[in-house]
């Protein structure tokens, strides 16, 4: 079945790195955009990243742009995010997700269980 | 960015119920709105795409309508498994973004 299960979280001190990865079974990995979400404790879903099939385009949030960065190994399946400068507003779970985007109709499904990021010193 | 308010933040309500939840775009975003429901500890799980799109394996009691800046999700006659957070999500533009959700518990 379609799934994706990320790893790399932990606890690590601001101003540290963390490199997270998702690893995608069950589908064509290599067909699909894919994105970061983020969840800070008690709160919402913030949107992170997203990252083209291909790996050539990516975009970011403001609130990451220039310390964190998505890329893709298609032929491992396996999306990454590499997160520098970590500041104690980066704590969360972070998920992957698969995007959908066909004729205009766009989603995200499935998600991964997340792994939780903490950001303390 | 496209900013994305739902109402009400909280709602109670009884199995049986029939429930709405709103979510206004601060600019018009066609229908590309999806809608998000998520348990404690769980990821989000895809209710709806394309504002009314019932996303298979959901069930039917669950509908979206809408378009331009202003949503709803429906529920129609609610069952304990539907107590949960529900989360609209614009992806007409980048960066994406989500309303800050909607909190359903039970009466």
């Amino acid at each position: 079945q379609v799934q994706l299960v990320e790893s790399g979280g932990g606890v690590v001190q601001p101003g540290r790195s963390l490199r997270l990865s998702c690893a995608a079974s069950g589908f064509t990995f290599s067909a699909y955009p894919m994105h970061w979400v983020r969840q800070a404790p008690g709160k919402g879903l913030e949107w992170v990243a997203v990252i083209s099939s291909d790996g050539s385009t990516t975009y970011y949030a403001g609130s990451v742009k220039g310390r964190f960065t998505i890329s893709r190994d298609n032929s491992k399946n396996t999306l990454y995010l590499q997160m520098n400068s970590l500041e104690t507003e980066d704590t969360a779970v972070y998920y992957c997700a698969r995007y959908y985007d066909i004729s205009g109709l766009r989603w995200f499904d499935p998600w991964g269980q997340g792994t939780p990021v903490t950001v303390s010193s | 960015d496209i900013q994305l308010t739902q109402s009400p933040s909280f709602l109670s309500a009884s199995v049986g119920d029939r429930v709405t939840i709103t979510c206004r775009a601060s600019q018009g975003i066609s229908s590309h709105l999806a809608w998000y429901q998520q348990k404690p500890g769980k990821a989000p799980k895809l209710l709806i795409y394309a504002a009314s799109t019932l996303q298979s394996g959901v069930p039917s009691r669950f509908s979206g309508s809408g378009s331009g800046t202003e949503f709803i999700l429906t529920i129609r006659s609610l069952e304990p498994e539907d107590f949960a957070t529900y989360y609209c999500q614009q992806v007409s533009v980048y960066p994406v973004t989500f309303g800050q959700g909607t909190r359903l518990e039970i009466k």
